[in-house]
């Protein structure tokens, strides 16, 4: 019954590798997002969806692409990673595009 | 000037006595305030919001809000160890559709 979760938990990886996390709620929630916490612990939103459009785009570099195939689901692929990439992202969904919002247990990717 | 300032802490606070986590913005016209708590390898958890100027209670837990000094802060009563935490504060911009989070206080409770 989890209310936000991520595939993998866990991401060890090359420098150069292309990769994807994955995120799903089961909220009913109209939106998702995408946070990067880096080692400081600063949480950071990267992109948001609300029922499946794209409404905030970060400066993230665009070798991160998020799709969202339904309003329930919201992925991430990285291509060509990066050491700096490495961090913990999290997945969150709202109500809506205004409301508070609920995080999945995060993705801690480490790029070697 | 960052947009959501928090004390990074870490904050000492014994057991059974009141935290007090504090939290400033610059957005003026900011309609939402949120606070989550975070142990450590763990996914932020929320715990209270706020809307209006004022106090609003919830447990052991109270935030206040005062919109003219753009000041949000959270009280936690009889403070137990297992609130040893980091504490966000997060931020809903006027018109704006994203959380602005500030960078987290850590607060540690001793027996």
């Amino acid at each position: 019954d989890t209310a936000v979760s991520q595939t993998p938990k866990y991401l060890v990886t090359q420098m150069g590798n292309d990769k994807s996390i994955k995120c799903e709620q089961n909220l009913g929630h109209d939106t998702m997002y995408w946070y990067k916490q880096d080692s400081k612990k600063f949480l950071k939103i990267m992109f948001s969806y609300n029922n499946k459009e794209l409404i905030i785009n970060e400066t993230v570099p665009n070798r991160f692409s998020p799709k969202s195939p339904d309003k329930a689901h919201l992925n991430l692929h990285i291509n060509s990673l990066e050491l700096g990439d490495s961090a913990v992202y999290f997945c969150a969904s709202s109500p809506s595009a205004l409301g508070a919002q609920y995080f999945g247990p995060g993705t801690r990717l480490l790029v070697l | 000037q960052k947009e959501v300032e928090q004390n990074s802490g870490p904050l000492s606070v014994p057991e059974g006595a009141i935290a007090s986590l504090n939290c400033t913005y610059s957005d003026r016209g900011s309609q939402s305030f949120f606070w989550y708590r975070q142990y450590s390898g763990k996914s932020p958890e929320l715990i209270m919001f706020i809307y209006s100027n004022g106090d609003k209670e919830d447990g052991r837990f109270t935030a206040q809000l005062n919109k003219a000094s753009q000041y949000v802060s959270l009280l936690i009563r009889d403070s137990q160890p297992s609130d040893s935490a980091t504490y966000l504060c997060a931020v809903l911009g006027q018109g704006a559709q994203k959380l602005v989070f500030g960078q987290g206080t850590r607060l540690t409770i001793n027996p």
